[in-house]
């Protein structure tokens, strides 16, 4: 049962412009989600959060968006670097604690 | 500050056998979560400890153990390994304090055949 859906397992972008990943949730209880970028051969680095209870949070070149009523949250890159290149991964938690459900991941190409 | 390691990086096994995993989280880290990755799964969680107790746990089977020592290190456990096993086992720390200071390790790659 995957709690967590990341539709799209790649997405190609061409330097400069907006990428934009979209995650969707079955869970109602997930009370915060959070972004994870991951280079090859190194663990998964924490990108971005937001909280159930908002429905933006940006830092940077990077924004989440949360919709709770179509239980979708996306992020944005703008704008996208070569250097972005790299497997995305959405995550939710259940209340409190660090247990984490992961999506399946999306990676991203941003051709220069 | 140093990050968390995990020991071995990388591991051959047979169908049958018993691995152990090692993960020391940052220092003055006290939360150590073990996650599973395969290809096209994602990352899915196994468990977690805190301060030596079991905090949560995900939807393995019993062949899959963990502890945690006195000062944080953890060690996880999968006895009679199956071919579907084979995947890259992340451990993460925390202070405890927040989710998103969860750091990752690199990972152990175990391959079972």
């Amino acid at each position: 049962d995957q709690q967590v859906k990341q539709n799209s397992p790649s997405l190609s972008v061409q330097e400069g412009r907006i990428s934009i990943l979209n995650c969707d949730y079955t869970n109602s209880m997930f009370d915060y989600f959070l972004w994870y970028k991951k280079y090859p051969a190194e663990g998964p680095t924490f990108l971005i959060s937001i909280s159930s209870i908002k429905d933006k949070n940006e830092d940077g070149r990077f924004t989440v968006f949360l919709n709770k009523s179509a239980k979708h949250l996306s992020l944005h890159i703008v704008p996208s670097q070569p250097g972005d290149s790299a497997v995305y991964f959405c995550a939710a938690r259940v209340e409190y604690g660090n247990k984490l459900v992961f999506g399946a991941g999306t990676i991203l190409r941003v051709k220069s | 500050k140093a990050g968390v390691t995990q020991t071995p990086r990388y591991l051959i096994k047979t169908r049958g056998q018993q691995v152990t995993l090692s993960c020391s989280p940052i220092s003055g880290h006290r939360s150590v979560s073990w996650y599973q990755q395969t290809p096209g799964q994602g990352l899915q969680f196994l468990f977690e400890y805190f301060s030596e107790t079991q905090r949560n746990k995900g939807n393995f089977p019993g062949r899959f153990s963990g502890r945690q020592f006195s000062n944080s290190r953890s060690e996880m456990n999968v006895s009679t390994l199956e071919l579907g096993d084979s995947a890259l086992y992340l451990c993460a720390s925390t202070s405890g304090t927040s989710v998103e200071t969860q750091y990752f390790g690199p990972g152990t790659r175990l391959l079972v055949l």
